[in-house]
């Protein structure tokens, strides 16, 4: 089945400065690739998706990349906020999907 | 957007017990659920694929017997725990594809905080 790897499992940075989070995944069956944040005890949330066709999608101050050859994708976090404070997980999707560890991301003000 | 309803959201039972969660998307049909476990402050790890009509599909590890699922229709699927014993007690959470979008985005539920003492 599939497996997914997320690192790092904390990450923390200034406000301001940017973040990013990698992913590999191990079936090359897998086609879409979201990103969630989840802060504790809610539901996670999407906040950004890519999928196997397209190499990289950017929504305002978030992008994700994907290089599908090596099984690879990241979130990019640009002038990151306090509020952007959460835990992040991604997650490869083909029959089914399965996340990432997970990572902390702190925001110090 | 698709809204996916969990309920209870929170729940305290005895060591023993059997405790239902529903899950049911509100706006949309969902003929694949996905039943996810979730113990603090880690990932969210699937316990079974749920697909109207028919049984469950159970990752490895997971008891079959101890967390039955029902997906009678195409929009509530239902996870029960049976004798339930605190450690099973974790964040559930609930997941749906809109069939009518394809197979792609998942549509989350709030989740059920169980504790079992």
């Amino acid at each position: 089945g599939e497996n997914v790897e997320q690192h790092p499992s904390t990450l923390s940075v200034q406000e301001g400065d940017s973040a990013v989070i990698k992913c590999t995944y191990s079936d090359s069956a897998s086609n879409y690739f979201p990103w969630y944040k989840q802060e504790l005890g809610k539901r996670p949330q999407l906040i950004i998706d890519i999928r196997s066709n397209v190499g990289e999608k950017k929504d305002q101050r978030i992008a994700v990349t994907l290089n599908k050859t090596a099984k690879h994708f990241s979130l990019h976090i640009t002038e990151t906020q306090p509020e952007d404070s959460a835990v992040y997980f991604c997650a490869a999707s083909g029959d089914d999907m399965r996340f990432g560890a997970g990572t902390r991301l702190t925001v110090k003000p | 957007g698709a809204v996916v309803s969990q309920h209870p959201s929170w729940v305290i039972c005895k060591s023993g017990t059997s405790v239902k969660i529903e899950c049911r998307s509100l706006d949309f049909q969902a003929t694949t659920m996905f039943w996810y476990r979730q113990f603090p402050k880690q990932s969210l790890m699937l316990m079974a694929t749920s697909n109207e009509g028919s049984k469950a599909t159970y990752e490895q590890g997971v008891e079959k017997d101890k967390f039955l699922i029902n997906h009678a229709s195409l929009t509530l699927s239902t996870l029960t725990v049976t004798s339930a014993h605190p450690e099973d007690s974790s964040f559930y959470i609930c997941s749906a594809r809109d069939a009518g979008q394809g197979n792609e985005k998942l549509f989350f539920g709030s989740g059920t905080q169980l504790s079992v003492l």
